[in-house]
């Protein structure tokens, strides 16, 4: 079955400390992945996607993130993390190619980041 | 640019009355359009999409129906709202062709049933 696993529920660090948000997934083939961000009480904003080509992929407000095929896993990062990094990220998997009519999502349950000062 | 609009922001209504939440985008024409719920502390959940005017595809079974009456606006309707219909709605909008691939999210719409 397709499946999206973020494994923390929440992570707390402290501002300039260095993050990374962990996503595992389960999928037929290698499918297109996503991060994205919640502010609370907001819509969800892309940071990142990654279809194919360099692994190491660079999104907005300094974000990355790393696909490893072996590991299935698409891990977020940031070296040094801002007070207004906080809010809650979402990992996602959609079928690669863009075929079809439409491209369901599959999205993990999500990470709740808070930073202290 | 193309964006998405939700409308309104936040709602509160009583149970067993109707509901009627709007999502439209601008900048583009012929998207796929989507409504996802999110209920507090849970993830996404697709309710239905879109792939077309009147067409519309449901995801899981609710007290929840969508229509598509013009090309960028999909609405999101009940007749006789639930408790357990409280939660935020997120609307989507992914291009139809070339890259369809990304996803877009409005601003959302909260719910609270009473």
């Amino acid at each position: 079955a397709q499946s999206v696993t973020q494994p923390d529920i929440h992570i707390t660090v402290s501002e300039g400390a260095s993050l990374e948000l962990r996503c595992n997934y389960s999928y037929g083939a290698t499918p297109y992945l996503f991060w994205y961000v919640q502010s609370p009480g907001q819509g969800l904003q892309l940071l990142l996607k990654y279809f194919s080509g360099d692994t190491l992929v660079q999104g907005i407000k300094g974000f990355e993130a790393e696909f490893k095929r072996s590991q299935s896993s698409f891990n977020l990062r940031k070296p040094s993390v801002h007070w207004s990094d906080a809010a809650e990220y979402f990992c996602a998997v959609g079928p690669p190619g863009g075929t079809g009519g439409y491209n369901k999502l599959i999205f993990g349950a999500g990470t709740r980041l808070a930073v202290h000062p | 640019s193309q964006t998405i609009h939700q409308w309104p922001a936040t709602l509160v209504q009583p149970v067993g009355s109707p509901l009627s939440l709007e999502c439209t985008v601008e900048g583009t024409s012929n998207p796929n359009l989507y409504w996802y719920r999110q209920a507090a502390g849970r993830g996404l959940q697709l309710l239905f999409y879109s792939v077309g005017i009147g067409q519309i595809s449901s995801e899981v079974p609710q007290n929840l129906s969508a229509s598509r009456p013009q090309d960028r606006q999909f609405i999101l309707s009940s007749k006789k709202l639930l408790l357990s219909d409280s939660g935020f709605y997120l609307c989507a909008w992914q291009a139809d062709r070339g890259r369809r691939d990304t996803q877009y999210f409005g601003p959302g719409t909260r719910l609270t049933v009473l």
